[in-house]
């Protein structure tokens, strides 16, 4: 049972750079997230999606785009990577409403 | 508003000693809770949750949570920690009206002592 699957676990950025972070969950869970996570802040949300094809901005979505094309994946894209978007990343899905959230490993990214 | 408050940053118990975390909230109606937990290097997991019902909530791993609607609070308990329970515990408080996100604490980190 891989549950929900996030790559890459590091990595570093130059300031500018781009990239993806991935997820993928095998659980058929409509309801999925990006949060991220920062020392003595708790959990941020970015973007979620209820469904694929619907997508919609969370607490904190400046600087992050996503998409949802297909059930299983939500990939989280940083256009022009900022100091301020280091942080750690977790995906995490359910089967809707209120129900258990499944969390990925975390993606720590780092921008220098 | 709705917000969550952790008043502990860190907590430092002894092995086998009862445990207490702190959570209190902010919200208008009737609050959705829950109470995750974060081993390091780890996702979140969800330890228990309160809907409705029974104010007392058994969880995962001998825990439990008490809602206090008079104190706006949710606070986690534990009558014997063991070592392994040395983690990161989040509370969050959910809102229907809100699409279902949740508003997490800044977290409480559990430290066990031998």
């Amino acid at each position: 049972n891989a549950g929900v699957t996030q790559t890459p676990k590091f990595r570093i950025l130059k300031i500018g750079q781009s990239m993806t972070l991935q997820c993928t969950q095998d659980m058929n869970h409509n309801y999925m997230y990006w949060y991220r996570q920062d020392p003595g802040m708790g959990l941020k949300l970015i973007y979620y999606s209820v469904g694929a094809g619907i997508t919609d901005k969370g607490e904190v979505p400046n600087g992050y785009n996503v998409s949802r094309s297909t059930t299983e994946d939500f990939p989280l894209r940083l256009e022009l990577a900022a100091p301020s978007q280091t942080s750690v990343y977790f995906c995490a899905s359910t089967h809707g409403g209120f129900g258990e959230l499944f969390f990925g490993e975390g993606s720590r990214l780092t921008v220098l | 508003a709705q917000s969550v408050t952790q008043p502990d940053i860190h907590i430092t118990v002894s092995e086998g000693a009862s445990l207490e975390l702190r959570c209190n909230y902010s919200y208008g109606a009737t609050p959705y809770l829950f109470w995750y937990v974060q081993s390091p290097g780890q996702g979140l997991q969800l330890l228990l949750k309160y809907f409705s019902g029974d104010t007392l909530v058994q969880g995962i791993k001998g825990f439990e949570a008490e809602f206090k609607r008079s104190q706006s609070s949710f606070n986690l308990r534990k009558p014997s920690v063991h070592w392994s329970d040395a983690a990161e515990y989040f509370c969050a408080v959910g809102a229907k009206d809100s699409n279902y996100q949740l508003i997490w604490g800044a977290g409480t980190k559990l430290i066990i002592k031998p």
